[in-house]
């Protein structure tokens, strides 16, 4: 079974600056989808980015970029010139592309990101 | 589209009470999932559809869960009888066939069984 982490319960950051947020994962897999999904006070769960295993490039959505190690199996995401409105929940999450029909969702615990006026 | 839509936003019921939960996916969605979000467990599958027939519900805890999609445009999460350790946030998912393809979320359920 896969298995998602995220070693930072919570993190901080000022307004204007950039900041890193950490999730490694556990598969057997080759081809697989990784997500990071914000989970504002609204509780409303909001896609903010998505990788594809089988490509290199990096994703990279506005602010939002993410580090992908495949080798390493991590998938960091990095905000940049944060906002107040980052401030939330933010959740990573694997899918396996393999088998047809499995296409459940697996989350880590999530880092709660506060943004500092 | 209106996105995924749940009801209702919250949810408060005494313990033994039977408790429905309400999901209307995105037109045109494949899929319907429905997870739960506690604080010890974080976010965990329940069970999950594929054109209304359930697929996988190895995650719905007891015989207490039930789930039923009686069409393409609605789903039912329904507990009986509710226990204060099923208090948690439900929420209700949809995609397009597909793995690559973004699970859309609706604004979750909270339910606090006294």
């Amino acid at each position: 079974a896969q298995t998602v982490t995220q070693s930072q319960p919570e993190m901080s950051v000022q307004e204007a600056e950039t900041v890193t947020l950490s999730c490694t994962y556990d598969t057997s897999e080759s081809d697989y989808y990784l997500f990071w999904y914000k989970q504002p006070p609204s509780r409303q769960m909001i896609l903010v980015i998505r990788q594809e295993a089988y490509k290199q490039q990096n994703a990279t959505e506005n602010r939002f970029s993410v580090n992908f190690q495949k080798a390493a199996k991590s998938f960091s995401l990095k905000i940049s010139d944060s906002q107040l409105g980052d401030a939330a929940m933010y959740f990573c999450a694997y899918r396996s592309a393999r088998r047809a029909g499995s296409y459940q969702l697996t989350f880590g615990k999530g880092t709660k990101l506060s943004v500092i006026p | 589209d209106a996105g995924v839509i749940q009801s209702p936003r919250h949810e408060v019921t005494e313990m033994g009470q039977e408790v429905t939960l309400r999901c209307k996916p995105i037109s045109g969605h494949d899929y319907l999932f429905w997870y739960r979000q506690t604080m010890m467990r974080g976010l965990e599958l329940l069970i999950y559809f594929n054109n209304n027939v359930p697929i996988d519900d190895s995650g719905m805890p007891e015989d207490r869960f039930s789930a039923k999609m009686p069409n393409a445009s609605f789903s039912t999460l329904k507990i009986q009888p509710s226990e204060p350790r099923d208090s948690a946030v439900y929420f209700c998912a949809s995609s397009l066939e597909g793995p690559k393809n973004i699970q859309y979320f609706g604004a979750g359920t909270r339910l606090s069984v006294l």
